[in-house]
């Protein structure tokens, strides 16, 4: 089973600061990195698909790079408002024949207006 | 809308008997998979499956059971034989590829007791 690791677990920011967050996963036969946020009460929503290595991927205020030959990602939010508020999980696709991602256990972020 | 649909919502058991939960999704999608989560643990692989009447174990398949009979469709049985079946379960399915995202149901939350 893949290791794949999420930093921190838990995260409390003011609302209008900035914040980022780690993925750390295998360097070796890497494929593709997802990113989801999963608010309290819904079901996970894809964020971004990263595929090369030096990706930097932007939705809105959410953007994400992807570092593939250290195996890391970050996910950074700028000016963080109260929706923002969810688990952020990343997931690591390795090939190899199984289909599956290997999820971490989520970055979960509290915004405090 | 497309989607993804599981149900129920809730369901709980009796220990020793089998339960099975619905999963059906009107995306078109080949794949469909079905993770469990557990608290401080990240989403873990069940079982996929890439095409219709094939399907293959994830990292935690002892004790359930699936079948892909209609492409829409991919229910998991949980069985006796699962030790500790308390848990979240999310269903969800993607396009074939590795850069494609998954798109998830609102979960199943079983407890037996």
């Amino acid at each position: 089973i893949l290791n794949v690791e999420q930093s921190p677990q838990s995260l409390h920011v003011q609302e209008g600061d900035s914040t980022n967050f780690t993925c750390s996963f295998p360097s070796s036969n890497f494929y593709a990195l997802h990113w989801y946020r999963w608010e309290t009460a819904k079901s996970p929503e894809a964020l971004f698909v990263m595929t090369l290595n030096g990706d930097e991927k932007k939705k809105g205020r959410i953007s994400a790079t992807l570092n593939t030959k250290e195996g890391y990602s970050y996910l950074y939010i700028k000016g963080s408002q109260p929706e923002d508020s969810a688990t952020y999980l990343c997931a690591f696709y390795s090939g190899g024949g199984a289909d599956g991602l290997t999820f971490g256990k989520g970055t979960h972020l509290i915004i405090q207006p | 809308d497309g989607g993804i649909t599981q149900s129920p919502k809730y369901l709980f058991r009796k220990e020793g008997q089998n339960v099975t939960l619905s999963c059906e999704q009107n995306l078109n999608h080949d794949a469909m998979y079905w993770y469990r989560q557990d608290p401080g643990q990240g989403l873990r692989l069940i079982y996929y499956s890439q095409i219709v009447n094939d399907f293959q174990k994830g990292d935690i398949a002892e004790g359930y059971s699936v079948s892909r009979e209609k492409k829409e469709s991919f229910p998991l049985t949980v069985t006796s034989a699962q030790k500790n079946p308390t848990a979240f379960y999310l269903c969800a399915s993607r396009d074939r590829g590795y850069s494609s995202p998954l798109h998830f149901g609102n979960g199943t939350r079983l407890t037996v007791t």
